[in-house]
């Protein structure tokens, strides 16, 4: 089975400060993972990706994550915080090995960014 | 414009009333996925297809039907709906083939359901 944690529900952080969000995950195989954002009232955004390669993944809006297989982990990242980018992050995982399987998702952390 | 499209947008129905709700993509894509959304709980995948006529169960499938006869449909029926149905419910479709753009999920607005 697999599994996705996102230890904390909300992360607060100072607009112009660098920001963390968790993530780690279990899988039997090699995985691919994926982060999304949700803002209110809205569907979910597609961020980043890790499939391959680079463990260091750079996506949308300024976003980085890295890939840590050792400590099983995939947080994401960003420099310097916007206001505009507070939301509920979402990790998913799923197996990559012959044949589509199913997406599995954290439970989201709500990232608030103060002015 | 690439999409997906869910309706309807907000439906309070009664225990028991089935209700379909539908879910359409213009992307050609092959993968297509429902979900639930609940508070403390995140996404929980419902069901998923990978394409037409293929269909396999999620982590929370009990309650639902799904069926995919056409590429760009993928509609969740709820039999026999329950107030645990109550949720926000969300399709999303990726393109399965190899590439850059593979995996990455477009999600639709989402559909808010209410059981009474």
């Amino acid at each position: 089975a697999q599994s996705v944690a996102q230890p904390e529900d909300q992360v607060n952080v100072a607009e112009g400060n660098p920001l963390t969000v968790k993530c780690t995950y279990s899988v039997s195989g090699n995985p691919y993972l994926f982060w999304y954002v949700q803002y209110p009232n809205r569907g979910l955004q597609f961020l980043l990706k890790y499939i391959t390669g680079d463990n260091l993944v750079k996506g949308s809006y300024g976003f980085e994550a890295e890939f840590n297989k050792s400590q099983t982990s995939f947080h994401l990242k960003k420099p310097s915080a916007l206001v505009s980018d507070s939301a509920l992050y979402f990790c998913a995982v799923r197996v990559h090995s012959g044949g589509y399987q199913k997406v599995t998702f954290g439970t989201g952390t709500k990232l608030q960014v103060i002015p | 414009e690439a999409q997906v499209t869910q309706n309807p947008r907000y439906l309070i129905t009664v225990t028991g009333k089935k209700l379909t709700v539908t879910c359409s993509q213009n992307m050609n894509h092959e993968y297509m996925s429902w979900y639930r959304q609940d508070p403390g709980l995140g996404l929980r995948q419902i069901y998923y297809s990978m394409n037409v006529e293929v269909t396999d169960k999620g982590d929370v499938p009990e309650g639902y039907k799904v069926s995919r006869k056409e590429k760009r449909n993928f509609p969740l029926i709820l039999e026999s709906p329950s107030p645990n149905q109550t949720s926000l419910y969300f399709c999303a479709s990726s393109s399965a083939t190899s590439g850059m753009k593979s995996d990455t999920q477009y999600f639709g607005p989402g559909t808010r359901l209410t059981v009474l």
